[in-house]
């Protein structure tokens, strides 16, 4: 059974620049949850999709924003990035609700900005 | 709001030492607490979890159990191995709510 994966793996940038994100989930899995994971903040909840709909969200900036497709496939966007956006950016999904916590994490993917 | 606290690392034993990593944590409900772990070039995977007072969590030798009395998730093992070399973190989440509380994360070192 695959596992969830993300892409792209690895991605420079320049402070003003957008990037978009890509996450597909483990087959069967509906809820499809982002994270950023830095050195300084550790691992932080950014949202998290059910259905297409955003369920629930972190405290970060409007430039962060997210969507899930119809297959539950999600990607995320980071608008005007900033140096701080430098990050590994973890995506992770559940079967169902209420999923109890049990998710399955992506390995990642790791933001650069420059 | 709700947090985490994990103790402060790295750290590093030698093979067949007994582990303990301390865990508090603060929630307004009664969460579900969970050990995630981060071998080197992996995503999370889920360690061990418990979601009741009382409740002890268990996988590949760690254990932990849920203490309400002094919000704390610690989690131990009699005899780590080098295998066992990861990032360690304690997260909680709120019923109903698959968002996960982390803490900082412990790194885990075993010697030979």
């Amino acid at each position: 059974k695959a596992g969830v994966t993300q892409t792209p793996r690895y991605l420079i940038k320049t402070r003003g620049q957008q990037v978009t994100l890509s996450c597909s989930p483990i087959s069967g899995h509906r809820s499809v949850s982002w994270y950023q994971q830095t050195p300084g903040q550790g691992l932080q909840f950014l949202f998290e999709y059910f259905s297409e709909t955003q369920r629930n969200k972190g405290n970060f900036p409007g430039r962060f924003s997210g969507r899930q497709f119809s297959n539950s496939r999600s990607e995320m966007n980071v608008s005007t990035l900033e140096l701080g956006d430098s990050a590994l950016y973890l995506c992770a999904s559940s079967l169902a609700l209420p999923p109890t916590g049990e998710l399955f994490f992506g390995e990642g993917s790791r933001l650069t900005v420059l | 709001g709700d947090s985490v606290t994990q103790m402060e690392g790295p750290v590093t034993l030698s093979e067949e030492a007994f582990l303990t990593i301390n865990c508090t944590y603060t929630a307004t409900g009664y969460p579900s607490l969970f050990w995630y772990v981060q071998y080197p070039g992996e995503g999370l995977q889920l360690l061990l979890k418990a979601t009741k007072a009382d409740d002890k969590g268990s996988n590949k030798g760690f254990e932990a159990t849920y203490r309400k009395e002094t919000t704390s998730f610690h989690l131990e093992k009699g005899s780590v191995q080098v295998s066992d070399s990861a990032v360690y973190f304690c997260a909680l989440s709120e019923s109903a709510n698959s968002k996960l509380t982390f803490g900082k994360g412990i790194t885990l070192s075993v010697r030979p």
